[in-house]
C-alpha cells in the first residue's frame, strides 16, 4: 500500500543539538513534499515544501529538507535546535493522480530540553 | 484577520448523538479537508471539497458526513454511526485544485464522546 512513513515516534534531545527526522514515501511518479509543525496549542503550519528544483528546501526557523528521489526520502534537519523548536513534525505527500490529497506520516513528537 | 476558524474548540457529546463541527475560512480557497488526528497515526482524510456543491471521500468517511453550500464553509457532522469519534478534528483549505497548492489549517475542534 501507498504510504509515508516517518522512522522515530519520539526523539528528545538537548539545546544546541541537531536535529534529523526520516520521512520516507511509497508512491511512484511526480510527488510534491511537505514538513508541517505542529506546536504545543498552535495551529498546525508548514514548515517547508518541494514542489520541483533544488532538492534541498530551506524552510522557516532554520529547518531544511533534502529530497533524494533514489531513496524515495525527505528527510528534515536543523543543525542546533532549540528549547522552542519542541514540537510534533509531520511529513506529507501528494501526488498528480492523488487529486491533491495529502498522504500524513504518523508524526514525529520532538521534546527539547534546556 | 484572514484565516480558518473552526468551533468549537471543545466539544462534549453522548453516546447516539450526532454532532456538527464547524469550519469557516475567509482566505477565498476553492478546496477545503476535513482530517481526523489521533496520537500515533498522524492526520487521516476524512472528506474533502474541491467546489460548492460537491465533496469526495477521503479515507475514513464512513460516520461522517460534509456540505459544501457556500465557498466559506465545510461543516462536518459526526453521526452516531461512527464507532470511535474521540478525536482531534482538523479543517483544512487551499487556493486551487490539484497537487501543488499548499493546505492551511485551523486550529482544530477535539471532541470528546462520553
Amino acid at each position: 500500500a501507498q504510504s509515508v512513513s516517518q522512522h522515530n515516534h519520539h526523539v528528545i534531545l538537548s539545546e544546541a543539538a541537531s536535529l534529523e527526522l526520516g520521512c520516507n514515501y511509497s508512491y511512484g511518479g511526480t510527488v510534491n513534499l511537505f514538513w508541517y509543525v505542529q506546536y504545543p496549542g498552535q495551529h498546525l503550519q508548514l514548515l517547508l515544501k518541494y514542489f520541483s528544483g533544488d532538492p534541498l528546501v530551506k524552510g522557516i526557523k532554520g529547518f531544511e529538507a533534502e529530497f533524494i528521489k533514489s531513496k524515495f526520502s525527505f528527510n528534515l534537519r536543523k543543525p542546533s535546535v532549540q528549547w522552542s523548536d519542541t514540537a510534533e513534525y509531520f511529513c506529507a505527500v501528494n501526488a498528480k493522480r492523488m487529486d491533491g490529497k495529502l498522504q500524513f506520516g504518523a508524526g514525529t513528537q520532538v521534546v527539547v530540553t534546556p | 484577520d484572514g484565516g480558518i476558524t473552526q468551533s468549537p474548540k471543545y466539544l462534549f457529546r453522548k453516546e447516539g448523538q450526532n454532532v456538527t463541527l464547524s469550519c469557516e475560512q475567509n482566505l477565498n480557497h476553492d478546496a477545503m479537508y476535513w482530517y481526523r488526528q489521533d496520537p500515533g497515526q498522524g492526520l487521516r482524510l476524512i472528506y474533502y471539497s474541491q467546489i460548492v456543491n460537491d465533496f469526495q471521500k477521503g479515507d475514513i468517511a464512513e460516520g461522517y458526513s460534509v456540505s459544501r453550500e457556500k465557498k466559506e464553509s465545510f461543516p462536518l457532522t459526526v453521526t452516531s454511526a461512527q464507532k470511535n469519534p474521540t478525536a482531534f478534528y482538523l479543517c483544512a483549505s487551499s487556493t486551487i485544485r490539484g497537487s501543488t497548492d499548499t493546505q492551511y489549517f485551523g486550529p482544530g475542534t477535539r471532541l470528546t464522546v462520553l
